[in-house]
């Protein structure tokens, strides 16, 4: 089975500044998706960012990129000036290519101080 | 946009009752999930659908049943309430194998 894995289960930031949450997986399938999620408090879980395994460029969806390693099986998530609003947990996903479940990471609580 | 919606934001029950939880989405989406969130633990699949009537076991499925008899409409159900079960309960859908969306979730309490 796959795992996903969150090492920082919080962090901070200041705002304007970037910051970098983790993400590790176990898998040996070849072909995946991996996502990040954000939930704000009290608010729905919405997707910030997708990055399908076959494709070597990183995504990059505006002030948030990640950094895909393959063969080294991470998956980090950098936001850039970061603001206010982006307080929230954030969750890291994977998805094994040709099924529709994902697993989830432990989840990081980011907290961005004014 | 892609509405999930969910029956209750908080609910207390009292062990050994029957729970029901229903999420409704309205996009014709085929696939349907139901998972439970705990601090330190991060999302869990407990069951999900692939079609009207179909289901599948997530990681934790035990202690919970589900059902779809519509395509729009995916209950998850608590057939004797117990105090572990004590969690927020998020309902998700997605269309063939894509992003999921969530709903707001609710917050079981088992007393």
């Amino acid at each position: 089975a796959q795992t996903v894995t969150q090492s920082q289960p919080e962090m901070s930031v200041q705002e304007a500044e970037t910051v970098t949450l983790s993400c590790t997986y176990d898998t040996s399938e070849s072909n995946y998706y991996l996502f990040w999620y954000k939930q704000p408090p009290s608010r729905q879980m919405i997707l910030v960012i997708r990055q399908e395994a076959y494709k070597q460029q990183n995504a990059t969806e505006n002030r948030f990129s990640v950094n895909f390693q393959k063969a080294a099986k991470s998956f980090s998530l950098k936001i850039s000036d970061s603001q206010l609003g982006d307080t929230a947990m954030y969750f890291c996903a994977f998805m094994k290519h040709g099924e529709v479940d994902m697993r989830f990471g432990a989840g990081t609580r980011l907290t961005v101080k004014p | 946009d892609v509405k999930v919606t969910q029956s209750s934001r908080y609910l207390v029950k009292r062990t050994g009752e029957k729970v029901f939880l229903e999420c409704v989405q309205d996009m014709d989406h085929e696939n349907m999930f139901w998972y439970r969130q705990d601090p330190g633990l991060g999302l869990r699949l407990i069951y999900f659908s692939y079609d009207v009537k179909m289901k599948e076991k997530g990681d934790i499925p035990e202690g919970y049943s589900v059902s779809r008899e519509k395509k729009e409409r995916f209950s998850l159900i608590l057939e004797s309430a117990s105090t572990n079960q004590t969690s927020m309960y998020l309902c998700a859908s997605s269309l063939r194998a894509g992003e999921q969306y969530f709903g707001p979730g609710t917050r079981l309490t088992v007393t």
